[in-house]
């Protein structure tokens, strides 16, 4: 049972465009999402992080949408660039009992920019 | 500051052999993370270190998946014997608040 579903699976987007990635999670108790970027080789790095009970964030060209009663968040990425071009993973955060520390993540989003 | 490293970067090796991951985290990190991802799926945890104790293995997928951390340092994980299906990329992770550093991951291929 995958707990964070992430869509879509790809993603292309002419430079300037924006990119749109969705997530939806099931449990109510998550208290953390944050938003993975990993190029290729690399491991994933933090891009941006939201918690429920605020309904956007913004940092640059990237801003989380949350929607805490549809239980679904999406991650923005404003006049896209080629070198955005990575794969994007969304994540949450159980915020109970011994798993507070691990992340739960959706199964990526692989992004191409073409210039 | 040095990130997360981990070593092998890449491992090939046969069907029930043994292979040892290894990860140094953030120096001062006492949370430390491994995480696998198998081709096409997410990435998924298997367990939480808190300095050298183990949190949360909750994730590991059987018994032939050991890990260490020795004196709440470097982390090993070891696998033994490896099976087909334990290929993928292993990730190790180190926090000290809620933001986890992940290193460049460990892609093993058992043969």
């Amino acid at each position: 049972q995958q707990q964070v579903k992430q869509s879509p699976q790809s993603l292309i987007v002419q430079k300037g465009g924006i990119s749109i990635i969705n997530c939806a999670y099931e449990n109510t108790a998550f208290d953390y999402f944050p938003w993975y970027q990993q190029f290729p080789g690399k491991g994933p790095a933090l891009l941006i992080a939201i918690r429920p009970d605020v309904s956007e964030k913004k940092e640059g060209r990237f801003t989380i949408s949350f929607n805490k009663s549809a239980k679904q968040f999406s991650l923005h990425i404003m006049d896209s660039q080629p070198g955005d071009s990575a794969t994007y993973f969304c994540a949450a955060r159980p915020g109970y009992g011994g798993s507070q520390g691990n992340l739960i993540f959706g199964k990526g989003t692989k992004l191409s920019v073409k210039p | 500051e040095a990130g997360v490293t981990q070593f092998p970067s890449h491992s090939v090796i046969e069907k029930g052999q043994t292979v040892t991951l290894r990860c140094d985290p953030i120096s001062g990190h006492d949370n430390l993370y491994w995480y696998r991802r198998v081709m096409g799926k997410e990435i998924k945890f298997l367990l939480h270190f808190v300095k050298e104790s183990k949190q949360d293995e909750s994730g590991m997928p059987n018994n032939r998946f050991l890990a260490e951390r020795t004196g709440g340092t470097y982390s090993t994980l070891k696998v033994q014997p490896a099976e087909l299906e334990d290929s993928g990329v292993y990730f190790c992770a180190s926090s000290q608040g809620v933001t986890q550093y992940f290193g460049p991951g460990t892609r093993l291929l058992v043969l």
